[in-house]
């Protein structure tokens, strides 16, 4: 069965290093998301992407986060200059654009700590 | 502003049946989604109802009451294997979009 992946599975970084986190999406979907999620917490939306530019972005992606799609496969997550508050696990999604259809497919996460 | 509640705990006994409520308060509704989340794990789509009743999926079941702004997952014959987080989401951003707001999640502890 096709699924997410995300590289790596986990990152320590100090704060203010730039980090970028790594997604290959299921081949045949369209749309992809980024979440995190800080431990012990829910699930928060940071970014959806779609046909090469951003759809839609949350309060939480400020100037310090950009997502890039480099080539047919991958899709990145960067954040510029790490700060403390950003140690969470990342979530990358992927979904199909299909009438009706609004599964998202989640990735295993990346494990973000900054020191 | 948007809010969804659910319960953050349920301990449920092996072979019985569980009902996590969700209710949410959207500024906009375009549907309810399931995600079971075992520990360390990532979230698993279980269901997604955009209109008012039962959706059924063997042994898991979701409904919705668009105007109680209130959906709940049912889950049968429960086995330890179900013990995990249960997530609801809305897509509450419009017809187009594909952003999912979650609620805290209900931690479902099922034993022997």
């Amino acid at each position: 069965e096709p699924e997410v992946t995300q590289t790596p599975s986990h990152q320590v970084t100090q704060m203010g290093q730039e980090v970028i986190l790594r997604c290959v999406p299921i081949s045949n979907h369209l749309y992809f998301y980024w979440y995190r999620q800080i431990l012990g917490q829910k699930v928060e939306f940071l970014v959806s992407f779609y046909n090469n530019e951003i759809s839609e972005k949350s309060e939480i992606f400020d100037d310090q986060f950009s997502v890039e799609r480099p080539d047919g496969s991958n899709f990145t997550l960067k954040i510029r200059s790490t700060k403390l508050e950003d140690s969470a696990m990342y979530f990358c999604a992927s979904s199909e654009r299909a009438s009706g259809s609004y599964e998202q497919y989640f990735g295993p996460g990346t494990r973000l700590t900054v020191t | 502003g948007q809010s969804l509640e659910q319960p953050s705990e349920v301990t449920a006994v092996e072979g019985a049946i569980v009902q996590i409520n969700c209710t949410y308060q959207t500024s906009g509704f375009y549907g309810l989604s399931w995600y079971q989340q075992h520990d360390g794990g990532a979230p698993t789509f279980l269901s997604y109802n955009a209109l008012d009743g039962l959706e059924e999926t063997g042994r898991f079941s979701s409904f919705l009451s668009r105007s109680d702004s209130y959906g709940y997952l049912l889950l049968q014959e429960l086995q330890m294997k179900d013990s995990a987080s249960y997530f609801c989401a809305v897509r509450d951003q419009g017809a187009g979009s594909y952003q999912l707001t979650f609620g805290k999640g209900t931690k479902l502890s099922v034993i022997p």
